[in-house]
């Protein structure tokens, strides 16, 4: 079955660049999605389409996916960035979401 | 603006049948991809299965003996059933829209989730 491989925590400096990898076996082939979960609350699309942006999400967060990595960057992070964050794509017919990352603003 | 609402047992016994219901308001359910999701406590996210707007279904393999997901448009709902629950099977249960599966749209609408425990 494919499998979506991600860190289990960055760390970052409020201002600074968060970069958060997922990485699977040909990911570019993919389209991938990152979510954003807060303890408590449903998960938020913040990436579909590898980089793009639903409605109400701000500029500072954005996607890309190269060969068999894909990455969500954060810039400019702020405290309420504070969260775990999950990738997903879609294998044949099922979605698949890597381990999820806990992003640490400090 | 779309609103999915999960509802059902918060305790379900061992070996007995999970069932949830999704209401979904503020959108047809006759179009789109309506999805079951699942993450175990303090663990990630799990994948369940999904009906699209034809009634088409389709399972995640390691859960596909057990799940069905049926559609309700009558009532504008979407159900789940997992058999033959286990302690493994503790979890909040999450349904969620997505716009066009593999299209790479995402999962854009979740519903608040619900607590499942299974225990006798």
């Amino acid at each position: 079955s494919y499998e979506l491989t991600q860190p289990p925590s960055v760390s970052v400096s409020p201002g600074q660049t968060a970069s958060i990898s997922c990485s699977g076996d040909k990911l570019e082939n993919k389209y991938v999605c990152w979510y954003q979960q807060k303890p408590g609350h449903s998960p938020v699309l913040v990436i579909y389409k590898d980089d793009r942006r639903p409605s109400g999400i701000p500029e500072r967060f954005s996607g890309s996916n190269s060969g068999n990595s894909a990455t969500l960057t954060i810039s400019g992070t702020q405290a309420m960035d504070e969260a775990d964050y999950y990738c997903q794509a879609w294998d044949r017919t099922t979605a698949v979401f890597g381990g999820g990352t806990k992003l640490t603003v400090l | 603006q779309v609103q999915l609402q999960e509802s059902g047992p918060g305790l379900v016994k061992p070996s007995e049948t999970l069932s949830l219901t999704c209401s979904v308001s503020g959108g047809s359910i006759s179009s789109d991809y309506w999805s079951w999701i699942r993450q175990p406590p303090g663990k990630g996210l799990e994948y369940i299965g999904y009906i699209d707007y034809s009634g088409s279904s389709n399972y995640s393999p390691s859960l596909k003996s057990r799940v069905t997901v049926s559609v309700d448009t009558s009532k504008n709902q979407f159900s789940l059933k997992l058999s033959s629950v286990t302690a493994a099977d503790t979890a909040v249960y999450y349904c969620a829209r997505d716009p066009g599966a593999a299209a790479g749209r995402g999962f854009d609408y979740w519903g608040q989730g619900i607590l499942v425990t299974v225990s006798s």
